[in-house]
């Protein structure tokens, strides 16, 4: 079974500044898809970024890019010119292509809390 | 709007009276499921659904049914509840089981047991 692990369970960081949040992950598979979600206090869940195993290029949007290192099991969360509105609670997720048992089930790390310092 | 609802978004019960916790979407999507998040536990996925009639278990599916006689709901049933099930519940679908899909989430339901 996949696992996901989050070593920051909080993290800091000025507004205007970057940070990068962790995020490792185990498996077997070769073809796969990672997620960032988004959790602010409403506690929606908000899809940030994906990232498809098989392509090389980092995935960005807007503000948020990702750091993708396949061999080394690693899909960093990168925000840069922090917002009051980045406060929230990320979760790293791991997507498996396998269609059997479990097909497709997003597997989720525990949490990253993110504070924004004004 | 395209959206994920759930009902009742929050909710106090007590142990062993049984309850059921709506799911809709309008989106037409084939795939659900319902996840529990707890603090410093993160999300899993309690039991899924690839589309009609075709459910199966998650991760942590034990004191949970789920029934899909209709592609827009999926709820959440919990025949004798217990303590251990105070949890935060999402509801959650895509458009097909395949892994690239956004998942698509309920705003949560917050269940407390007595």
């Amino acid at each position: 079974a996949q696992t996901v692990t989050q070593s920051q369970p909080e993290m800091s960081v000025q507004e205007a500044e970057t940070v990068t949040l962790s995020c490792t992950y185990d498996t077997s598979e070769s073809d796969y898809y990672l997620f960032w979600y988004k959790q602010p206090p409403s506690r929606q869940m908000i899809l940030v970024i994906r990232q498809e195993a098989y392509k090389q290029q980092n995935a960005t949007e807007n503000r948020f890019s990702v750091n993708f290192q396949k061999a080394a099991k690693s899909f960093s969360l990168k925000i840069s010119d922090s917002q009051l509105g980045d406060a929230a609670m990320y979760f790293c997720a791991y997507r498996s292509t396998y269609s059997g048992a479990g097909s497709y089930q997003l597997t989720f790390g525990k949490g990253t809390k993110l504070s924004v310092i004004p | 709007e395209a959206q994920v609802t759930q009902n009742p978004r929050y909710l106090i019960t007590v142990t062993g009276k049984k309850l059921t916790v709506t799911c809709s979407q309008n989106m037409n999507h084939e795939y659900m499921s319902w996840y529990r998040q707890d603090p410093g536990l993160g999300l899993r996925q309690i039991y899924y659904s690839m589309n009609v009639e075709v459910t199966d278990k998650g991760d942590v599916p034990e004191g949970y049914k789920v029934s899909r006689k209709e592609k827009r709901n999926f709820p959440l049933i919990l025949e004798s509840p217990s303590p251990n099930q105070t949890s935060l519940y999402f509801c959650a679908s895509s458009k097909s089981r395949g892994p690239y899909n956004e998942q698509f989430f309920g705003p949560g339901t917050r269940l407390t047991v007595l």
